[in-house]
């Protein structure tokens, strides 16, 4: 079956920690996201990337890391600089192009002790 | 960036009534999605709609883009249909990042 995956469904973390998300995709799309969504609210973006080896910053990318050295694949690290990370998690992957239409995984989700 | 305003943001129906969701965004979008968040908070694809008017059973949508919304119609509406509904755009220089409404909570009682 052809999909999103994310891991883990639930991630709970010490402060001062950072944590890796991890991301992936056999729909064979160039693009993915990642996107941070808090309780009642909607989704905001934190990274995408069009392409292996590039990415760009989202609208509220402080304190988070990506990385992408593999089509299939959009890891998320949440790291000790991001001041309230406690949130649901959610990558997505299109194909290239602004009009694409874009897919969504089953999310994490991260909370801070 | 392009603001998206969703309303009603709550709605109660009883199960068989019908409703309407509306979407509308202050700029020209080339992509416009309609989602259902379900109870575990998976985003379901209901519609992608930039333009024009789409079926799928019991769902409808229709995007008016030159007057810059989109309405998402629920008919014979069922428990199963409770959720959250979310519409989100992305616009011609934005490269597929979509920007979100903050969501209709639709609430079907039996």
């Amino acid at each position: 079956d052809g999909g999103i995956t994310q891991s883990p469904k639930y991630l709970f973390r010490k402060e001062g920690q950072n944590v890796t998300l991890s991301c992936e995709q056999n729909l064979n799309h160039d693009a993915m996201y990642w996107y941070r969504q808090d309780p009642g609210q909607g989704l905001r973006l934190i990274y995408y990337s069009q392409i292996v080896n590039d990415f760009q910053k989202g609208d509220i990318a402080e304190g988070y890391s990506v990385s992408r050295e593999k089509k299939e694949s959009f890891p998320l690290t949440v790291t000790s600089a991001q001041k309230n990370p406690t949130a649901f998690y959610l990558c997505a992957s299109s194909m290239v192009g602004g009009a694409a239409e874009q897919f969504f995984g089953p999310g994490t989700r991260l909370t801070v002790l | 960036g392009i603001q998206v305003e969703q309303s009603p943001p709550d709605l109660i129906l009883q199960e068989g009534a019908n409703s309407t969701l509306r979407c509308n965004f202050s700029d020209s979008v080339n992509n416009l999605q309609w989602f259902h968040q379900n109870p575990w908070g998976q985003l379901i694809n209901l519609f992608y709609i930039p333009s024009g008017t789409k079926q799928n059973g019991r769902l409808s949508a229709t995007t008016v883009a030159t007057e810059r919304y989109s309405l998402l119609y629920i008919s014979s509406s069922q428990t199963t249909d409770s959720g959250v509904y979310f519409c989100a755009v992305a616009g011609g220089t934005s490269y597929g990042k979509l920007t979100f409404g903050q969501g209709t909570i639709l609430t079907v009682h039996p």
